[in-house]
């Protein structure tokens, strides 16, 4: 089946720790996103990715990075940087950026202590 | 500054009714706007897409109307049924910044038997 895998489904870390939330697509699509997610603020952008070995900042990108050195695979560091890094984190994938249609993975609740 | 304005935040109806959801969006040269539907712990799906050179789109239940010179959009959803509870999210893509899709703050649809 085609689709978009984050792993794992929760997470647990303590505070100061780095951590990296696993994407992988198998839909041969060349943009990647990150999302984080908190009630009542709707899906911030973090990073996204039009192509292998490219990234750009979104929107709230202060204390996270992202590699994408492959295609398929697109994961996010949330480092001791980020302040509040308890949230749930989605990641999408599309065909390339504009019109077209995004599709997300199941997301990571993490949860920092 | 990119930003999609979307109300109710919380929308109530009884089985059988009809639900609308509305967005405002501040980029004039936005000419995508899709709608997400996301359920409990999941992430979200794509329900139904407008673009700029269309005014009306309906799928079954779903319909998305646009209104370009008001810059904004709404979702009716007749004939609610249970299953139709989730957050529905509206977003726009604005052009000047990358193609990347801007998120509303999302409406908690409840349909009431």
């Amino acid at each position: 089946d085609g689709g978009i895998t984050q792993s794992p489904k929760y997470l647990f870390r303590k505070e100061g720790q780095n951590v990296t939330l696993s994407c992988e697509q198998n839909l041969n699509h060349d943009a990647m996103y990150w999302y984080r997610q908190d009630p009542g603020q709707g899906l911030r952008l973090i990073y996204y990715s039009q192509i292998v070995n490219d990234f750009q900042k979104g929107d709230i990108a202060e204390g996270y990075s992202v590699s994408r050195e492959k295609k398929e695979s697109f994961p996010l560091t949330v480092t001791s940087a980020q302040k509040n890094p308890t949230a749930f984190y989605l990641c999408a994938s599309s065909i390339g950026t504009g019109v077209t249609e995004a599709f997300f993975g199941q997301g990571t609740r993490l949860t920092v202590v | 500054g990119e930003n999609v304005e979307q109300h109710p935040s919380t929308l109530s109806v009884q089985e059988g009714d009809s639900a609308v959801i509305k967005c405002t969006y501040s980029d004039s040269a936005s000419n995508y706007f899709p709608w997400y539907k996301q359920e409990l712990g999941k992430g979200p799906q794509l329900i139904i897409d407008i673009r700029s050179n269309v005014g009306e789109k309906k799928d079954q239940r779903i319909a998305v109307t646009l209104n370009k010179t008001a810059k904004h959009f709404s979702l009716h959803i007749t004939e609610t049924q249970p299953e139709d509870s989730a957050v529905y999210f509206c977003a726009a893509i604005f052009t000047g910044g990358g193609n990347k899709l801007t998120f509303g703050t999302g409406t908690q649809l409840k349909v009431e038997l």
